[in-house]
């Protein structure tokens, strides 16, 4: 069975520092992996995709990948109260349509 | 990103009747479509998964027969909630995949908040 986890947090961090959030999977055939951020009544939205090794940086985020530990994480640098919200983990596996997610953990940021 | 168009954002209807929500992606084809339900405060639920011109695959304990899906084309797949209850008063979310294999990215619709009453 396909499992995702992350913790439910809240995570809470003060204005300006870095938020890390951190997925790990259980299925080492996964390929691709998702960042999604959805904020209280609202759909989510994605944020970042990662496919290799390694980091990738888009902005104030940054994805990192380790297959071999089957972990993903998500850095946010210089939070902003609005950065404040659940952040949900996605994981695809080759020849599946549908993404695993996990149940999310939400971020606080504090001004 | 892609844009995925939800429609209705919020809907209240009468106990017994039936609803139909639409799923369009705007810029993309979609080939496949994901209907979620989302309760307060709770995580994601995946309902059924879509494929353009084939019958959708639904999750465990998900009722076929009251939860109608529809993927006619590319850009469109329809949730039909029939003989709506109060317990299925929830936040149902579409999400649409394209082409290109396992590295293409998912995109979430607005959501609809239904009401029964």
């Amino acid at each position: 069975q396909k499992e995702v986890e992350q913790n439910s947090g809240p995570l809470s961090v003060p204005e300006g520092a870095i938020a890390s959030l951190n997925c790990t999977y259980s299925d080492r055939g996964s390929q691709s992996f998702f960042w999604y951020r959805q904020y209280s009544g609202k759909s989510p939205e994605l944020i970042m995709s990662i496919y290799s090794n390694g980091d990738k940086e888009d902005g104030r985020f940054t994805a990192q990948l380790n297959k071999a530990s089957q972990y993903v994480s998500l850095l946010i640098r210089d939070s902003q109260p609005s950065d404040s919200a659940t952040y949900l983990c996605a994981v695809g596996l080759s020849g599946y349509s549908t993404l695993t997610f996990g149940k999310g953990t939400m971020l606080l940021v504090s001004p | 990103g892609a844009v995925v168009s939800q429609h209705p954002s919020w809907v209240i209807c009468k106990s017994g009747t039936s609803v139909k929500i639409e799923c369009r992606s705007l810029d993309f084809q979609a080939t496949t479509m994901f209907w979620y339900r989302q309760f307060p405060k709770q995580s994601l639920m995946l309902m059924a998964t879509s494929n353009e011109g084939s019958k959708a695959t639904y999750e465990q304990g998900v009722e076929k027969d009251k939860f109608l899906i529809n993927h006619a084309s590319l850009t469109l797949s329809t949730l039909t909630v029939t003989s709506a209850h109060p317990e299925d008063s929830s936040f149902y979310i579409c999400s649409a995949r394209g082409q290109g294999g396992v590295n293409t990215e998912a995109f979430f619709g607005q959501g609809t908040r239904l009401t029964v009453v």
